[in-house]
Parts: C-alpha cells; sequence; structure tokens
C-alpha cells in the first residue's frame, strides 16, 4: 500500500542553523501539508501546497519557513533559523483531494 | 476561532468493553472532521471522515457520528481489542472564508488491557 514516506526520523540542529526537512507524498497525490507536534501539546496545521504554491498557511508558518516542491516526488520544508520552540514531531501529509489525508512518520526536530 | 475538545483525556478499560470517544466543537461551519489514531511516536492514521452533510461513518467495528448543529462528534469502537491501544484524535476543517485549515483536538489516550 503506497505511503508517505519523511527523512530524516530524527534531526539534532543547533540554535540558529538550517534544517530541511523532506518528505516523499504518495504518488498520484496533488495536496501536500506540513503539521507540527510539540511533545505533549496538539497538532499543529503549518502550510499546505497544492499546485506549486502555497494554498493556506497558518500563524505558525512564519517568515522563517519555506515549503518547496524541487522535484516530482519530494516536498520540503525549511527552518532558515531554527529556535528552541521548533523543537517538535514534524509532520507531512498528502491527499488525492482536500479530503483524507494520509501521514508519514514524522521527524524529530530537536534544537540545541 | 474554531476549538476543538476531546473528553476524556485518557481511558483504561478491559478488553471487550464497548467504548465512546467524545469530540466537541466550536464553530458549527464545518466543511468535514477527520478520526485519526496515532500511536507512540508515529505519525496519524486515518480512521474516518464525516462530511459536513453526514450524520454518521463506520468501518468495521468504528463508528463516527456528527451532529452539526450541537457541535459534536462520537467515535464509538465495538469489542475494543488491546491493538486498540493509542492516542484518537479529533480533527476539524471549518469552512470560513474560503479557508480549511484543521484544527486538532488534544486526543484521548486509550488503553485496553487483556
Amino acid at each position: 500500500e503506497p505511503e508517505v514516506t519523511q527523512t530524516p526520523s530524527h534531526q539534532v540542529t543547533q540554535m540558529g542553523q538550517e534544517v530541511i526537512l523532506r518528505c516523499v507524498p504518495i504518488s498520484n497525490h496533488l495536496y501536500f501539508y506540513w503539521y507540527r507536534q510539540i511533545l505533549g501539546q496538539k497538532v499543529e496545521f503549518l502550510v499546505s501546497f497544492y499546485n506549486n504554491e502555497i494554498s493556506e498557511k497558518s500563524e505558525i508558518f512564519d517568515d522563517q519557513f519555506s515549503v518547496e516542491r524541487p522535484d516530482g516526488s519530494n516536498f520540503t520544508l525549511k527552518i532558515r533559523s531554527t529556535k528552541l520552540e521548533d523543537s517538535a514531531m514534524y509532520f507531512c501529509a498528502s491527499s488525492d483531494t482536500q479530503e483524507t489525508q494520509y501521514f508519514g512518520p514524522g521527524t524529530r526536530l530537536l534544537v540545541l | 476561532k474554531q476549538e476543538v475538545t476531546q473528553i476524556p483525556a485518557a481511558l483504561s478499560v478491559p478488553e471487550g468493553e464497548n467504548l465512546v470517544l467524545n469530540c466537541s466543537f466550536t464553530d458549527s461551519a464545518i466543511y468535514n472532521l477527520q478520526w485519526f489514531r496515532q500511536d507512540p511516536g508515529k505519525g496519524l492514521t486515518s480512521l474516518l471522515l464525516i462530511q459536513s452533510s453526514q450524520r454518521e461513518q463506520t468501518s468495521g467495528r468504528l463508528n463516527a457520528s456528527l451532529d452539526k448543529s450541537s457541535g459534536r462528534s462520537t467515535l464509538y469502537i465495538a469489542a475494543s481489542q488491546p491493538g486498540d491501544s493509542a492516542t484518537y484524535l479529533c480533527a476539524v476543517r471549518t469552512a470560513s472564508g474560503g479557508s480549511y485549515i484543521p484544527t486538532f483536538g488534544r486526543g484521548t489516550s486509550l488503553i485496553v488491557h487483556p
């Protein structure tokens, strides 16, 4: 069964460094999403992406964040200058319509 | 702003019991509501999706209902099994000004013991 994959599974970085989180959505899906979940907190929407552009973003998704679909398979989330409060689990999701979303296993980001 | 609340926060039951998990939301102008399960340290697995025009959805031992007017959804799990142990999340997509950003609840942590 097709699934969303994410790399790396864990990332440790120093405050102020740039990180890129990678996702490979399900191949025939057209809508892509990033979410985050701070330890012990709710899952929070960051951004949705369709037709090579951002369709929606939350207040969390400020200028430090960017997304890109550099080729036909990858979907990336870049954090330009990480802060301690960016430590969280980051989930990628994809869907073929704006309906059921399929989530990846997540990348656990720790900013020191 | 949509607020989603899930009750109870945690539940521990013996195997075989029928369970009801609750999700309430403050803005009834929803587009759809989705139930997920999340296993420790893992991603989310979609269980059921209910459109705003629907009253319920069923999949195997799971049944989800939606009452928009009262701002509530319930997830019913029949004949619970230890493998059902996980955190169950409710996510509401609100149809507001062309925005469909989902809002999640904190989840119900379920333990089913043999």
